[in-house]
This record gives structure tokens, sequence and C-alpha cells, in this order.
């Protein structure tokens, strides 16, 4: 079996500072992606990649940005944290095929001072 | 939009079954899937269902009408650890994009 792994766990910051979240998989999928969950709020696209060096931007994509250097991993930029913000973001990445399986990371746990 | 909607919250009562609906309106339709996200957890995968009618998985059964835009997740002789939160997620034509509703969050009771 794979396993994704998102770092940090836990990110505090400052309001306007750049924070970088990170995501790798060992299931050799294409598609990855990640994901805002807000409190009593669903998942919400930020960012979505079918391969490396491919970035698509979900509805969410405002105030973000991402990075597929490589197949394994994907990153997520907030490039300038909101004041009182909190959400956890979820990296994923999917099976091939029309089979949407989706396989989820622990998530990261923002929150801005 | 995308619209996918859950209702909140959901209880019932450990042995008995629960029914967690979630209705749809999406430009285009390729599948439904349900999943289920303990408190504190990553979602897990349950289900996926393209075809019209129930689709029975032991424990957990899924439903599906497109005509109605409507599905609902059928979970069998509750336990007590089947308390959480039930997430549905609606594909577009192009496979890569998913919209999640909001999830219910189940509480099964003694």
């Amino acid at each position: 079996g794979g396993i994704i792994t998102q770092t940090p766990k836990f990110l505090i910051g400052q309001e306007g500072q750049k924070l970088t979240l990170k995501c790798q998989q060992n299931f050799n999928h294409d598609t990855m992606y990640w994901y805002r969950q807000d409190s009593g709020k669903g998942l919400r696209l930020i960012y979505y990649s079918i391969t490396e060096n491919d970035l698509q931007k979900g509805d969410l994509s405002e105030g973000y940005d991402a990075s597929r250097e490589k197949k394994s991993s994907f990153s997520l930029t907030v490039t300038s944290a909101q004041k009182n913000e909190m959400a956890v973001f979820l990296c994923a990445s999917r099976t091939g095929g029309s089979q949407n399986t989706l396989y989820f990371g622990a998530g990261t746990r923002l929150s801005v001072l | 939009g995308q619209g996918v909607e859950q209702p909140d919250n959901l209880m019932s009562v450990e042995g008995t079954f629960a029914r967690v609906n979630c209705t749809y309106s999406t430009s285009g339709f390729n599948g439904l899937s349900w999943y289920q996200q303990r408190e504190g957890h990553a979602p897990v995968f349950l289900s996926y269902v393209v075809l019209d009618g129930l689709k029975d998985s032991g424990h957990f059964s899924t439903f599906l009408s497109r005509s109605n835009g409507y599905s609902y997740l059928l979970l069998t002789e509750l336990q007590i650890k089947d308390s959480a939160s039930y997430l549905c997620a609606v594909s577009l034509p192009n496979y890569n994009v998913l919209y999640f509703g909001s999830g219910t969050k189940l509480t099964v009771e003694p």
C-alpha cells in the first residue's frame, strides 16, 4: 500500500507571512490535489495537477500558489496569510482511469495569529 | 457554480440504520463518491457509483438517481464506531475534478 505524507501537521503563521505546505505520495499516482476544509464546510479545491509540472486552478486558487516539480510531490504556498485564518489543508492523489478514488493525507492545520 | 448539498447532522440508534442524503446540481456528471471522515482525520473512500439504482456493499449501500440529482448512503446494523462525517463528491466529465458537499455528521447513540 501507499501513503500520503503532509508536512507540517500544524502551522502557525503571522498575518502577511508567506507559508508553504508540502505533500509527498508513494502511490505513483499522476493526479494530485490541494483542498481546503473550513469548519462546517465542505472541501474546496485550491489547485490540482495531472502530471509533473502541470498546474490547474480550482475555485479557491486566489491567494495561493502551487508547485509540482516531481511526480511524487505537490506543494502549496499561502502567498499572504490572513489574520485569524484557521483551516485544514488536505492533500490527495487519485487512482487512474474513471474510478475516482482519492487518497488523502492527514492534513496540515493552519492558524494565523 | 457547482452545488453539492448535504444535511448537517443526522442521529440514529445502534443496531438500526441511517440514510445520508446528497443532492447535486453540476455542469456535467461522471460519478458520485462517498467518503467517511472521522473527527481529526482525513476522509477515507467508501464507494463510487455511476449507474442509477442501489449498489449493495454490505454494511454500506449507495443509491443514485441521476435524473433527480440525488444519492444516498445507507448504513445498516449501525455501530457506535460509525459515528463520523460522511461526504459525498461529484465527479465532472474530465474525471479530474471532484466537488464535495459539506458533509453530514452522523451520531450513533446506544
